[in-house]
């Protein structure tokens, strides 16, 4: 089975810029959580979507948006990018049924704001 | 406020050496405790969890340990061998069950 991916890879942008990650979860997983992860630290919560709802946002600007298809892929978008922007962000997914919360992590996108 | 912290930021053991990486949470309030494995280049593998009704987990030549009176997690690997060697994250799920927040890691070195 196909784990959770990421696209793309890595990016370079130049500041005041916007950009768009995209992930697909594991086949079932209708949860999808974006987290941001700066090098040298652990990764920080952004958003959790499930079957396409908002559930929760972490502590970023509203420069941050992220949106989940009817298919569970999810989008993360990133307005007026800031040097501060860079980092890796990485996906997971989660069935997210009553005691199950395991999540799985895609790659990631390597973000580089220049 | 919710905080995971980790006591040290790297570890280096002996190949074949039992290997445990500690965790403290300030949340007395968090109920689910994960700890994560982050090879370079890679996202976060899942290694381990535990819930607060519970003072021990094993897996898979790891361990978890939580003494919720200390606020303390720790993470047991043993016969520590190359292929271990990574970051290590502790994390808990916040009691709204929506966002998993993590600690800054611990590096592990497996010496051969």
């Amino acid at each position: 089975d196909a784990g959770v991916t990421q696209s793309p890879t890595h990016l370079i942008k130049t500041r005041g810029q916007q950009v768009t990650l995209r992930c697909s979860p594991i086949s079932g997983h209708k949860s999808v959580s974006w987290y941001q992860q700066v090098l040298g630290q652990g990764p920080q919560f952004i958003f959790q979507y499930y079957e396409k709802e908002e559930r929760g946002r972490g502590n970023f600007p509203d420069r941050f948006s992220a949106r989940q298809f009817p298919n569970y892929s999810s989008e993360l978008n990133v307005n007026a990018l800031l040097l501060g922007d860079s980092a890796l962000y990485l996906c997971a997914s989660s069935l997210e049924r009553a005691g199950a919360y395991e999540q799985y992590f895609g790659p990631g996108t390597r973000l580089t704001v220049t | 406020g919710e905080s995971v912290g980790l006591h040290l930021p790297t570890l280096s053991v002996q190949e074949g050496d039992n290997s445990i990486i500690n965790c403290a949470y300030s949340n007395s309030a968090s109920d689910y405790f994960i700890w994560y494995k982050q090879e370079s280049g890679k996202g976060p593998q899942f290694i381990i969890d535990i819930r607060s009704n519970m003072d021990k987990r094993q897996g898979q030549r790891v361990t978890v340990l939580l003494n919720k009176t200390v606020k303390h997690l720790s993470l047991q690997i043993a016969a520590t061998q190359p292929g271990d060697s990574a970051v290590y994250f502790c994390a808990e799920k916040d009691t709204g069950g929506f966002k998993t927040i993590f600690g800054a890691g611990t590096r592990l070195f497996v010496k051969a």
